[in-house]
């Protein structure tokens, strides 16, 4: 069956520019969560969102970043005027309430 | 607050000997505990959790951990390492009195060496 499909999954960009990453999570998975992972680094949780509950934002790096959640399916985050240290591996995950985690592979975000 | 802490950044164990993988957690409620592998340019995988129950818990490809309340612990374990075990790991805790969300450790390098 289909997994968490991410895209795209190479995004090379200069700074200053945004970028929008797109999440497509398992049908009918409740939860979605961001997270980033830098090179030699552990997961860095950004945004979790949760049935029609408000998104748990805290996060998020700085306003530059947000994420929405589109009829609790689709999720795109949003990343303005980016800066070299945004570059990292961008991770989606979607789960059922209360199951584990199913990842994406990830984009790769290059801020040149 | 919640947290998750893997003390070692890369361990190495011979194949066939058994390897273990650290990780503590601070949570203000109960916990949910996973163990996830990352291989090489490849997305997380899920392998095994605690949810309630006994405290060894089995999962995929061998391996198996075991909580402890009192250490506040959940090593994973393996008896007999092979070199594709060879991977990113990373210790996951879920505050069910709390936030909900899933916080991640720094992550361990596991090499088993030939």
């Amino acid at each position: 069956g289909a997994g968490v499909s991410q895209s795209p999954s190479n995004k090379v960009t200069e700074k200053g520019k945004d970028v929008e990453l797109r999440c497509d999570p398992i049908s009918g998975h409740t939860a979605l969560y961001w997270y980033r992972q830098s090179l030699g680094q552990g997961l860095e949780f950004l945004i979790y969102f949760q049935g029609n509950s408000a998104p748990d934002k805290s996060g998020l790096p700085s306003d530059r970043f947000s994420a929405e959640r589109t009829g609790g399916s689709v999720s795109t985050l949003t990343i303005q005027r980016t800066q070299q240290e945004d570059s990292a591996v961008y991770l989606c995950a979607s789960s059922l309430e209360n199951s584990p985690l199913h990842f994406g592979n990830g984009t790769r975000l290059t801020v040149t | 607050a919640q947290s998750v802490a893997q003390p070692e950044d890369q361990v190495n164990v011979a194949e066939g000997n058994p390897l273990t993988v650290k990780c503590t957690y601070s949570v203000s409620g109960n916990p949910y505990l996973f163990w996830y592998v990352q291989y090489p340019n490849r997305g997380l995988q899920f392998l095994l959790k605690y949810i309630t129950g006994d405290n060894l818990v089995k999962g995929s490809y061998g391996f198996e951990a075991e909580f402890n309340k009192s250490q506040t612990s959940f090593h994973l374990k393996k008896p007999s390492a092979l070199v594709s075990d060879s991977a990113l790991y990373f210790c996951a805790v879920r505050d069910m009195g709390g936030t909900y969300k899933y916080i991640f450790g720094t992550g361990t390098r596991l090499k088993v060496l030939a």
